[in-house]
């Protein structure tokens, strides 16, 4: 059974400041996707990661993937207010057909 | 506008009574998923369909039922048999099976509260 963790699961950080969430997941993969889901809103696809070493980058977020360590990382940037939200990691095992196995959230609150 | 739409926002669902959730796509997407969502926590997968006539059950399938009979809709029913229904409900669709990329784009939820 594939597993996502992710960590941490909550997450308070004074704007300005980096940081970085980290996705583990348990079986061979080279597919990872990252969401944001704002509170009360449904998910908005952030990043797709397709190969090993990918890196992709959009405004204060950076995602990257590592398959051989089974490890994604989400790094932020001089967080702002508007990046509070709470961010998912999902994989694409290689047996799961076109399901995918989602982490539990980590819930980012950026304070002024 | 190419999409995923899910109606109704908010459904009241009385003791013993079956409800059905729509969604409706699109984007010429052959699978479809239904997932739940508890407050605070991550998502969980009921069903999902890779083609049409065709549906596999997820992780908490127990007390739903689906069906897939055209491409573009996937129903979601909650029957009362589900005794704890109070959940955010999220429909997605992804691109054909076959190919390297797998997102899957999500609609804007249904809220299900029992009275």
């Amino acid at each position: 059974e594939l597993k996502v963790e992710q960590n941490p699961l909550f997450l308070s950080m004074q704007e300005g400041k980096n940081y970085t969430i980290y996705c583990n997941y348990s079986t061979t993969s080279d597919r990872l996707y990252w969401y944001r889901q704002d509170p009360g809103k449904s998910l908005e696809s952030l990043f797709v990661l397709l190969s090993n070493g990918a890196v992709k980058q959009e405004g204060r977020l950076m995602a990257s993937l590592d398959t051989k360590a089974r490890l994604s990382t989400l790094h932020i940037t001089a967080a702002v207010h508007d990046l509070s939200a709470t961010y998912f990691c999902a994989v694409d095992g290689e047996t799961s057909g076109s399901r995918l196995t989602f982490g539990e959230g980590t819930q980012l609150t950026v304070n002024p | 506008d190419g999409g995923i739409t899910q109606s109704p926002k908010y459904l009241f669902r009385k003791e013993g009574q079956n409800v059905t959730l729509s969604c409706e796509q699109n984007l010429n997407h052959d699978a479809m998923y239904w997932y739940r969502q508890d407050p605070g926590q991550g998502l969980r997968l009921i069903y999902y369909s890779q083609i049409v006539n065709d549906f596999q059950k997820g992780d908490i399938a127990e007390g739903y039922s689906v069906s897939r009979e055209k491409k573009e809709s996937f129903p979601l029913t909650v029957t009362s048999a589900q005794k704890n229904p109070t959940a955010f409900y999220l429909c997605a669709s992804s691109i054909p099976s076959g190919g390297s990329q797998k997102t899957q784009y999500f609609g804007p939820g249904t809220r299900l509260l029992v009275l």
